[in-house]
């Protein structure tokens, strides 16, 4: 079986400009949470869905959205990129969210440039 | 709130010495436990968790980890170090219940050195 698939592995954008980053879960995992890594740091908290709904929010500005799909596919996306939104983002899923025996699997993440 | 303190964002051990990798953590409430390791751009792997029961949790590759509460501490450990064992490693705090997500530290690195 696939392991969580990120998309792209690579971007390069200007500030002001608008990012999508997609994510594919492992099969039959129904939620997705998305991390931001910044380099030298631990992975941050940005969101998590689970069955198409919003069951987290990190501390980030409203410039960050996501949104997960009937195929428990999720998209994160940010408008108005500034410099200090370069990071590594990591998608990971798991099959039930906050349960005693949850386990994450993460994909390779993004790693976004901004210039 | 949760968080976690990695002591030492560089470690260096000689190959086949001991691993020792140092995380505290702090939680107003009975905290689940994790260690991770990533590799040079992967994504990060579970090594392992503690959640309730046993205090030594055994992981993958040979890694282990005790949970002290009266030290708040959830230290890392390999007896022998290998060489593939250089990678970066972040432990990370979750309430036992609620709806809350991880909080990783900020990570330590490991080399191994020939």
């Amino acid at each position: 079986d696939a392991g969580v698939t990120q998309s792209p592995t690579h971007l390069i954008k200007t500030r002001g400009q608008h990012v999508t980053l997609r994510c594919s879960p492992i099969s039959g995992h129904k939620s997705v949470s998305w991390y931001q890594q910044v380099l030298g740091q631990g992975p941050q908290f940005i969101f998590q869905y689970y069955e198409k709904e919003e069951r987290g929010r990190g501390n980030f500005p409203d410039r960050f959205s996501a949104r997960q799909f009937p195929n428990y596919s999720s998209e994160l996306n940010v408008n108005a990129l500034l410099l200090g939104d370069s990071a590594l983002y990591l998608c990971a899923s798991t099959e039930i969210p906050q349960s005693p025996n949850e386990k994450l699997f993460f994909g390779s993440g993004t790693q976004l440039s901004v210039l | 709130a949760q968080s976690v303190t990695q002591l030492g964002s560089h470690v260096s051990v000689s190959e086949g010495a001991l691993v020792l990798l140092r995380c505290n953590y702090s939680s107003s409430v009975p905290p689940y436990l994790f260690w991770y390791v990533q590799y040079p751009n992967q994504g990060l792997q579970l090594l392992l968790k503690y959640t309730t029961g046993a205090t030594l949790v055994k992981g993958i590759n040979g890694f282990e980890a005790e949970f002290k509460k009266s030290e708040t501490s959830f230290h890392l450990t390999k007896p022998s170090a290998h060489m593939s064992d250089a990678a970066e490693y972040f432990c990370a705090v979750r309430k036992d219940s609620g709806n809350t997500p991880l909080v990783f530290g900020k990570g330590t690195r490991l080399s191994v050195i020939a």
